[in-house]
């Protein structure tokens, strides 16, 4: 258990439609990551946030969007989905954030379906 | 977007026989993280290599950073069921970061 936690863990829904990812960073952490990871894929980063502000943007479509809260959790918003957004998200979280060197700790991931 | 390749992209070993996995960069890299994510899990952080030749070593793990700080490997000595997953490397060239290799899947046959 890496101390960082998604919901929901499995999620189903339409093309066209709108959903949110949520994700608890471990204790003490104050940057929160999301990957995307297609089957058989690698990972790919979508963006970065510390501490409430985005630090690092990466292959995030523009139908996507962020955001960090006070509290530190996050959310990624995926909206308009289509067939092709069907993929594992994972979320990760560091203590710190900006050298480069900073362990990720990966959440469990969210298996999201478009149909 | 931006791919590190990792080579070989699967590798199928009978337990026991060694592995190695190779991340190769085009750029200089200030530093080198590897990861092991079993099948159905997340990715978990194994080792970070930083100094030109580092050489770190968990157990039947050994990490090696290049002499140039362009590549790195992976080797498992005797491997395990238990060594089971994809392995991938994330170097951090200072302009592009938080890059994923391309992983590479090792299966080890009983």
């Amino acid at each position: 258990d890496s101390g960082v936690t998604q919901t929901p863990k499995h999620l189903i829904t339409a093309t066209g439609q709108r959903v949110t990812l949520r994700c608890s960073p471990r204790s003490g952490d104050l940057s929160v990551y999301w990957y995307q990871q297609s089957l058989d894929q690698g990972l790919q980063f979508l963006i970065q946030y510390y501490n409430g502000e985005e630090r690092a943007k990466g292959n995030i479509l523009e139908r996507f969007s962020a955001q960090q809260f006070p509290d530190l959790h996050s959310e990624l918003n995926l909206s308009s989905l289509e067939l092709g957004d069907s993929a594992l998200y994972f979320c990760a979280s560091s203590e710190i954030a900006g050298s480069g060197e900073e362990t990720q700790y990966f959440g469990p991931g969210t298996r999201l379906l478009v149909l | 977007g931006q791919q590190v390749m990792q080579i070989p992209q699967y590798q199928h070993v009978q337990e026991g026989e060694d592995f190695t996995t190779y991340c190769n960069s085009s750029t200089t890299l200030s530093n080198i993280q590897w990861y092991k994510q079993r099948p159905g899990g997340h990715p978990v952080f194994l080792i970070q290599l930083v100094k030109s030749g580092e050489v770190k070593k968990q157990k039947r793990l050994t990490f090696q950073f290049g002499e140039a700080k362009k590549n790195s490997s992976l080797h498992i000595t005797a491997t395990q069921t238990t060594d089971v997953g994809t392995y991938f490397c994330a170097p951090d060239s200072g302009t592009y970061k938080y890059i994923f290799g391309t992983g590479t899947r090792l299966k080890v046959l009983a």
